[in-house]
């Protein structure tokens, strides 16, 4: 099993429409979700995190945490063809080589289209 | 807030040819990430640093990489000798702390160093 898994996609959605993407992981012990987009020959770029079970809101992105499931998503609402993107999930687990200090491991990615 | 510095943004280099790639962090940022990303797939971690001692080299491959961050600032990860599998963007990456819980730990990544291996 994946340490942290997401659909591959691609996703495709029309402008405007909810954009709905996916992650679960392995670690119980994971205390921060991070969503970060990726654009085409670009770096990732942060959206949002959250640590705690529940939703939060920013702007047009809401992140949700499900820590009982170990399952975290992320909701685009009024999708741009700007998004259209790759959406990287990451996940920090709960130590990195027997300190305290987390381990930030990444999904393999969500290609996202959204189409006018 | 000066960003995540990366060089070179490009390299071609043959198998078994060396190769070294530089990063500086954003400046007071103790937590210094590498990070190899293989076309079509996620970033995968190859070394973490907390100031200048090593966290996690667990997916280091060990044999060929090396890295090393002098002084606590400044970092170099060399590949020797290359193969084709190494062909990917190394990204390197830069947080105020890796704690556990917190917004702190939120990372920023350089532009990458892109590598071709014929």
């Amino acid at each position: 099993q994946k340490e942290v898994e997401q659909n591959s996609g691609p996703l495709s959605v029309p402008e405007g429409a909810i954009a709905s993407l996916n992650c679960t992981y392995s670690d119980r012990g994971s205390q921060s979700f991070f969503w970060y987009r990726q654009y085409s020959g670009k770096s990732p770029e942060l959206i949002m995190f959250i640590y705690s079970n529940g939703d939060k809101e920013d702007g047009r992105f809401t992140a949700q945490l499900n820590k009982a499931s170990q399952y975290v998503s992320l909701l685009i609402r009024d999708s741009q063809p700007s998004d259209s993107a790759t959406y990287l999930c990451a996940v920090k687990s709960s130590n990195a080589g027997g300190t305290s200090y987390g381990k930030l491991t990444f999904g393999q990615g969500t290609i996202l289209t959204v189409h006018p | 807030e000066a960003g995540v510095a990366q060089s070179p943004r490009y390299k071609i280099i043959e198998k078994r040819q060396s190769v070294a790639f530089w990063c500086n962090p954003i400046s007071g940022h103790a937590t210094l990430y590498w990070y190899q990303q293989i076309l079509g797939q996620g970033p995968k971690l190859l070394i973490q640093f907390q100031n200048n001692g090593v966290v996690d080299d667990s997916q280091l491959p060990k044999d060929r990489f090396s890295a090393e961050r002098l002084k606590g600032v400044d970092s170099t990860l060399k590949i020797q000798p290359a193969k084709l599998e190494d062909s990917a963007v190394y990204l390197c990456a830069s947080s105020k702390w890796a704690g556990r819980v917190s917004g702190a730990n939120v990372l920023t990544f350089g532009a990458g160093s892109r590598l071709t291996v014929l």
